[in-house]
């Protein structure tokens, strides 16, 4: 399968603790994109990287989220002293230029 | 700011009924609209891609058109294994990267198929 993956699938965590997301894009796709999505929303972009590197962020994105994309493979999403607001789903989407994005099946994040 | 509002926020349909969804959208100079489905727990997956007003798309029972305001997603004689929720979403660029743009997502709308 030459699909977007994420892992875990499934993440529950205490509040305070941190956590971290990974991404493997599609292997020719260049860009990569983070979203979030809670119950009854669509996904809300995050941020989003080309190649490796990373060039646009969101305001949702706080001091405590960081995302890497070391040499432009696979992406990274840390979330550091999780609190019980981040609870959601978070995709990941990559695509190649000007063109539709192709999301992963996501990673389902519970912090109690 | 760009935006998207997707109507009705669910629908019921009897298999065999014929409907349509409704996506309307703001946004400074259209680089593309999309139709995503997604099954619970599930990844968004990709449908269509529209680009310039009055351009449709086929797939299935599925058909797409596109307004220079809005966008329909008709469903012609659905089957229960339609029922998923169907989100749109616009490109909106990126304001300091010239070149780049996110996807904005309407709130979908849920679409159950009843045998």
């Amino acid at each position: 399968d030459t699909g977007v993956s994420q892992n875990p699938r499934h993440k529950i965590t205490k509040r305070g603790q941190n956590v971290t997301f990974r991404c493997d894009p599609i292997s020719e796709h260049n860009r990569l994109y983070w979203y979030r999505q809670t119950l009854g929303q669509g996904p809300e972009f995050l941020t989003y990287f080309q190649n490796e590197a990373q060039l646009e962020k969101s305001r949702l994105l706080s001091d405590r989220f960081s995302a890497e994309r070391p040499k432009g493979s696979f992406s990274t999403l840390e979330i550091q002293r999780t609190e019980q607001g981040d609870s959601a789903m978070y995709l990941c989407a990559s695509s190649p230029r000007y063109r539709e994005q192709y999301f992963g099946p996501g990673t389902r994040l519970t912090v109690t | 700011e760009d935006q998207v509002t997707q109507s009705p926020e669910a629908l019921r349909l009897q298999e065999g009924e014929s409907s349509s969804l409704n996506c309307s959208y703001t946004v400074s100079g259209l680089r593309g609209l999309f139709w995503y489905r997604q099954d619970p727990g599930k990844g968004p997956e990709f449908l269509f891609t529209l680009y310039s007003a009055g351009e449709e798309k086929e797939k299935e029972r599925l058909k797409a058109t596109l307004t220079k305001k809005e966008s329909f997603l008709h469903i012609t004689a659905p089957k229960p294994e339609d029922s998923a929720t169907y989100l749109c979403a616009v490109h909106a660029p990126f304001i300091t990267q010239g070149g780049s743009e996110k996807l904005v997502f309407g709130k979908g709308t849920k679409l159950t198929v009843n045998p």
